[in-house]
């Protein structure tokens, strides 16, 4: 069965420092992956997603993610946040139906 | 491209009444669209997975005869939430997928439901 964890329930950082959102996922095929943004009161907005080919995945408003499938996992990293950033971060992965199951969010929070 | 909108974005019932949120596809056609609810703090949870022109598949421990979903067209999907009551309350947020690769799904903004 598929599954993903998102071990970090919070996370706080000062404007300007790196960020990394860690994903691990259980899945028995090669999966796609993907991770969405949500503001309070706001949908969901893709942020990346890795189908095949390079693991290294280029995102909107300057992240990208790793996939490396040794270690089941795809983080979330951007080098310098901004106090925008600020949201909710959940981790997805899209099985061989199709669905989308999703980590339990992370939370991000940036201090000036 | 690729745009869900919801209507509406927030409601506010009296229990025991009937809410009916829609789900559309601005820019493109959905064959399936996907209903979530999402209580606070919490993840997204799928109910139910509707085709176009067929009956919608629910999640295990999803009320069909609750949350009904119709999905008449190849744009427009809608959940009602029949007899509402106070657990009801959550945010429902709907997505559409295209026949592209990877079968992205495209969020709508979300619907806040109140129930008194």
């Amino acid at each position: 069965a598929q599954s993903v964890t998102q071990p970090d329930i919070h996370i706080t950082v000062s404007e300007g420092a790196s960020l990394e959102l860690r994903c691990n996922y259980s899945y028995g095929a090669t999966p796609y992956l993907f991770w969405y943004v949500q503001s309070p009161g706001q949908g969901l907005q893709l942020l990346l997603k890795y189908f095949s080919g390079d693991t290294l995945v280029q995102g909107i408003k300057g992240f990208e993610a790793e996939f490396k499938r040794s270690q089941s996992s795809f983080n979330l990293r951007k080098p310098s946040v901004h106090w925008s950033d600020a949201a909710e971060y959940f981790c997805a992965v899209a099985t061989g139906a199709n669905n989308l199951f999703f980590g339990t969010g992370t939370r991000l929070t940036v201090i000036p | 491209g690729a745009v869900v909108s919801q209507h509406p974005s927030w409601v506010i019932c009296k229990s025991g009444t009937s809410v009916k949120i829609e789900c559309r596809s601005l820019d493109f056609q959905a064959t399936t669209m996907f209903w979530y609810r999402q209580f606070p703090k919490q993840s997204l949870m799928l109910m139910a997975t509707s085709n176009e022109g067929s009956k919608a598949t629910y999640e295990q421990g999803v009320e069909k005869d609750k949350f009904l979903i119709n999905h008449a067209s190849l744009t427009l999907s809608t959940l009602t939430v029949t007899s509402a009551h106070p657990e009801d309350s959550s945010f429902y947020i709907c997505s559409a997928r295209t026949g592209g690769r990877g079968n992205e799904q495209f969020f709508g903004p979300g619907t806040r439901l109140t129930v008194l």
